[in-house]
């Protein structure tokens, strides 16, 4: 079945640790993108890929990296400079071909906890 | 800049019972509208969209959302809900032509349906 896969669903890190979320897709989808969740705040993009080795910050990408070396992931780095890094972590995918009125897939979610 | 609201952060109903969640969202544009679904510790699943044509829209499982330009609404509805419907529900807007990244979420509503 096509879908999106992130690992790992559950991640503990002490402060000052760098670490990287995995996002692998089999949909064949050019754009992939990542979101943050926290309780009551909705989902805030962090940043977007529309295309291999292209990507842009979304609105909180302050203390994240990415990367898009192949179509089919979009890794994400919680570095040590994002102050406030617990929180519920999506990844989501779209064809990327109608503008605005792309359907976004997404995956399970990884839930990051700072001890 | 769009922007959209969910007025309701909860919403408690008993099984059986009709329920509405609504979403108004503002906009100098032209938009699409989606209503999207999440149940618990898993991502966000399409319920409904609108791109264009019928203001009313319908999913799968009962669920009809209406366009309404003049009021700036989107709401969620269903006549008769069922104890599977609790989850999380967000509505999202986009513009026309806008980027991959132009996708807006609401803060969401929590529909919890007792028996």
């Amino acid at each position: 079945d096509g879908g999106i896969t992130q690992s790992p669903k559950y991640l503990f890190r002490k402060e000052g640790q760098n670490v990287t979320l995995s996002c692998e897709q089999n949909l064949n989808h050019d754009a992939m993108y990542w979101y943050r969740q926290d309780p009551g705040q909705g989902l805030r993009l962090i940043y977007y890929s529309q295309i291999v080795n292209d990507f842009q910050k979304g609105d909180i990408a302050e203390g994240y990296s990415v990367s898009r070396e192949k179509k089919e992931s979009f890794p994400l780095t919680v570095t040590s400079a994002q102050k406030n890094p617990t929180a519920f972590y999506l990844c989501a995918s779209s064809t990327g071909r109608s503008s605005g009125a792309n359907v976004l897939t997404f995956g399970a979610g990884s839930r990051l906890t700072v001890l | 800049a769009q922007s959209v609201t969910q007025l309701d952060s909860q919403v408690p109903v008993f099984e059986e019972a009709p329920v509405e969640l609504r979403c108004n969202y503002s906009s100098s544009v032209s938009v699409y509208l989606f209503w999207y679904v999440q149940y618990p510790n898993q991502g966000l699943q399409l319920l409904l969209k609108y791109l264009s044509g019928s203001t009313l829209v319908e999913s799968i499982n009962g669920f009809e959302a209406e366009f309404n330009k003049s009021q700036t609404s989107f709401h969620l509805r269903k006549p008769s809900v069922h104890i599977s419907d609790t989850a999380e529900y967000f509505c999202a807007v986009s513009r026309y032509g806008g980027s991959q990244g132009n996708l807006i979420f609401g803060k969401g509503t929590k529909l919890s349906v007792k028996p």
